[in-house]
C-alpha cells in the first residue's frame, strides 16, 4: 500500500532551527510537495521536489533523496507564525497526491 | 501563485436538507479540480477528481449520489451535498490545477455544519 509518515507533533524554540522528516512508499513518484496549513484554514504551498537535493526558499528549504524515499523541510529562524501543521504530499505515478497526516509545529517563545 | 476562491467560507444547515459549495479558478483554467474532506486533526481525504467537461472520479468509500460534482467549465466546479447529516459536518477544500501546473492550488475551504 502507499503510505507517508511523519511525526505527529514536534515542538521548538522561537528563533530556532526545525526539520520536519517524512519519508514515504508510493507506487511511484512524480514529486513530493510540503504545505503548511493553519488551523481552521486551508493548505497553502511551501515547497516542490522532484529531484534529489535541497531547494532553498526564503527562511524554508526541502529535501529530496527518492533512493530513500526521504524528505525533510527545514524552518530557520522560526517565528510564532510559523506555528502550523505540516503536511508532507507525494504525487504517484498516476498523478494522484497522497497526503501525510500532518505534522503540528509548536513555537514556544 | 494561481488564485482559487471558494465560496461559502461556512454554511450551517438542517439535517435533509442540501449544500452547494463552489470553486472557481479565477486567473488560470482549471482542467483537473480536486475535492477533499477534513475532519478535525486529520490530514486531507480526497473525495473525488473531476476533469473539465467529464464525470468525476469518486475515490473509494463516497457516495456519488450524496457527493455531486459538476465541472461544467474550466473554471468552475462545484460540491453539492444532498440530504445531509451532522456526521457530514466536515471542513471542505477544493483545489484546482491547470495543464501546464505543476501544483494544485487550493480554495480556502468551507466549514459545513449540519444540526
Amino acid at each position: 500500500g502507499q503510505n507517508i509518515d511523519q511525526p505527529t507533533e514536534m515542538t521548538a524554540t522561537e528563533g530556532a532551527i526545525v526539520q520536519i522528516n517524512c519519508t514515504y512508499q508510493t507506487s511511484g513518484f512524480n514529486g513530493l510537495f510540503w504545505y503548511q496549513q493553519h488551523a481552521g484554514e486551508a493548505p497553502t504551498f511551501l515547497s516542490y521536489n522532484v529531484l534529489d537535493g535541497l531547494e532553498e526558499k526564503g527562511r524554508f528549504s526541502s529535501f529530496l533523496s527518492r533512493s530513500k524515499g526521504y524528505s525533510y523541510l527545514l524552518l530557520k529562524e522560526l517565528q510564532m507564525k510559523d506555528s502550523a501543521s505540516y503536511l508532507c504530499a507525494v504525487r504517484d505515478s498516476n498523478y494522484q497526491l497522497i497526503w501525510g497526516a500532518g505534522t503540528k509545529l509548536i513555537i514556544k517563545p | 501563485g494561481a488564485v482559487v476562491s471558494q465560496h461559502p467560507s461556512w454554511v450551517i444547515c438542517k439535517s435533509g436538507t442540501s449544500v452547494k459549495i463552489e470553486c472557481r479558478s479565477l486567473d488560470f483554467q482549471a482542467t483537473t479540480m480536486f475535492w477533499y474532506r477534513q475532519f478535525p486533526k486529520q490530514s486531507l481525504m480526497l473525495m473525488a477528481t473531476s476533469n473539465e467537461g467529464s464525470k468525476a472520479t469518486y475515490e473509494q468509500g463516497v457516495e456519488k449520489d450524496k457527493f455531486l460534482i459538476n465541472h461544467a467549465s474550466l473554471t468552475l466546479s462545484t460540491l453539492t451535498v444532498t440530504s445531509a447529516h451532522p456526521e457530514d459536518s466536515s471542513f471542505y477544500i477544493c483545489s484546482a490545477r491547470g495543464s501546464s501546473e505543476t501544483e494544485a492550488f487550493f480554495g480556502q475551504g468551507t466549514r459545513l455544519t449540519v444540526v
